[in-house]
């Protein structure tokens, strides 16, 4: 079984704070993303990775950045959190790029900005 | 501009009768559809996918039906149980977009026992 493994489960910050959000998955897949989670919005796509030292921007990448540095671990940067970015936020995994390969996700990390 | 649309937040069924979840989309684009099932603190898990040249998949109790025409997924649970309980999520990728999926806002399921 996939299993994509997410830090925090639950995380308080400050406005103006630098927050870290890693994601691991064990099953050497090629793509990792991660997402926002809000009522009424879905999942909302905010960056991805095809490869090592790639990414890419989804649909909302402002006051975010990745990195990706080894194959299985990808992480989210905010790198001034604001209280906006209070959300679920999701990591997933994919084997590859094509579409009849379903992503696994992670069980998110409730981030809160105070 | 939502390209992925769930219109009903929430359903309401009773045990053992169908559930019939709806998702209309609007990039014709769009090659491969997914549904994804949600129970809270837990992250998003697979159901079932159809691909755009079919108008039909099944996986036991759970079966997508696509009109492309009417640009209309609906995934059908039959007959429901309470653990059907859950959020439901439409998704849409086009390989033309780097297979990206774009999901839709969610549909609350509760099944009455």
């Amino acid at each position: 079984d996939v299993k994509v493994t997410q830090s925090s489960r639950y995380l308080v910050k400050r406005t103006g704070e630098k927050v870290f959000l890693e994601c691991v998955q064990d099953m050497d897949h090629e793509n990792m993303f991660w997402y926002r989670q809000d009522p009424g919005l879905g999942l909302r796509l905010i960056y991805f990775s095809y490869d090592v030292k790639m990414k890419e921007k989804g649909d909302i990448p402002e006051g975010y950045s990745v990195s990706r540095e080894k194959k299985e671990r990808f992480s989210l940067i905010l790198e001034s959190a604001s209280t906006n970015q209070t959300s679920m936020y999701l990591c997933a995994s994919s084997p590859t790029g094509k579409g009849n390969q379903p992503q696994h996700f992670g069980d998110g990390t409730r981030l809160s900005i105070l | 501009d939502q390209q992925v649309k769930q219109n009903s937040p929430s359903l309401s069924v009773q045990e053992g009768r169908i559930s019939i979840l709806n998702c209309d989309y609007t990039n014709s684009m769009f090659d491969y559809f997914l549904w994804y099932k949600k129970y809270p603190a837990e992250g998003p898990t697979f159901l079932i996918s159809i691909s755009s040249i079919k108008d039909k998949n099944e996986d036991g109790r759970f079966t997508v039906f696509l009109n492309k025409s009417a640009k209309h997924l609906s995934l059908h649970i039959v007959p429901s149980q309470p653990g059907d309980s859950a959020v439901y999520f439409c998704a849409a990728s086009a390989e033309e977009y780097g297979n990206k999926l774009v999901f839709g806002a969610g549909t609350i399921l509760r099944v009455k026992s």
